[in-house]
């Protein structure tokens, strides 16, 4: 069965700095992955998708994220922070052929001033 | 246009009320979602139809009861519930996943209070 696990379920960075938020992935076939943004009160928001077609996925917001088979990773990362990205966000992993997305914990990040 | 819309945004109801949840998208998406999210919880699949038809049930309790309409709306029916299914309750769809999956795009959420 397919799972995600991210780690740290809150990440705290200065406004400017570096954002980075894990997930790792368990499937036995490959995965097709996602990353969501939850505001306050709010549905989810897709923010980049990996389908297998390139590594390194760009997103929405400056957001881009690299998978890696050998690492079963699909770390979220944007260079700089802004106060606007304070909100949690979810990686969830799919089947290839299946329309069942499971969803990590969350992180849920805080940008300081 | 990628949107969800789902109504009411705000439900309180007693444990003996019976209330509907409404969902809608005109993204001419045929498969439609239903997840419970408690609070600080990621959400959980409840329901998926496919073409109109439930294709996935999460052994959710027969007190919520799925229905679609047609391949625009989707429709939630709640029935005796208990305060523990009190939570945000989201709709999505995607496009009917065949040889690859899709995305799926995600409505605001209707808050759900059971008293």
């Amino acid at each position: 069965a397919q799972s995600v696990t991210q780690l740290g379920s809150h990440v705290s960075v200065s406004e400017g700095a570096l954002v980075l938020l894990r997930c790792n992935y368990s499937s036995s076939v490959p995965p097709y992955l996602f990353w969501y943004v939850q505001y306050p009160n709010q549905g989810l928001q897709l923010l980049l998708k990996y389908t297998s077609a390139a590594t390194l996925v760009k997103g929405i917001n400056g957001f881009e994220a690299e998978f890696k088979k050998s690492e079963t990773s699909f770390h979220l990362t944007k260079p700089s922070a802004h106060m606007s990205d304070a909100a949690e966000y979810f990686c969830a992993v799919s089947l290839k052929y299946g329309n069942k997305l499971v969803f990590g914990a969350g992180t849920i990040l805080r940008v300081k001033s | 246009d990628t949107e969800v819309t789902q109504t009411p945004k705000h439900l309180v109801m007693g444990m003996t009320n019976k209330k509907s949840l409404k969902c809608e998208q005109h993204m001419g998406h045929r498969a439609m979602y239903w997840y419970k999210q408690k609070a600080k919880k990621p959400p959980e699949l409840m329901f998926v139809y496919s073409y109109e038809k439930l294709s996935i049930n999460e052994s959710v309790p027969s007190r919520f009861s799925p229905e679609c309409p047609n391949s625009s709306l989707l429709n939630l029916h709640l029935h005796a519930l208990q305060p523990e299914d009190s939570a945000l309750y989201l709709c999505a769809s995607s496009q009917e996943p065949g040889l690859k999956t899709y995305e799926q795009y995600f409505g605001p959420g209707t808050r759900l209070t059971v008293t």
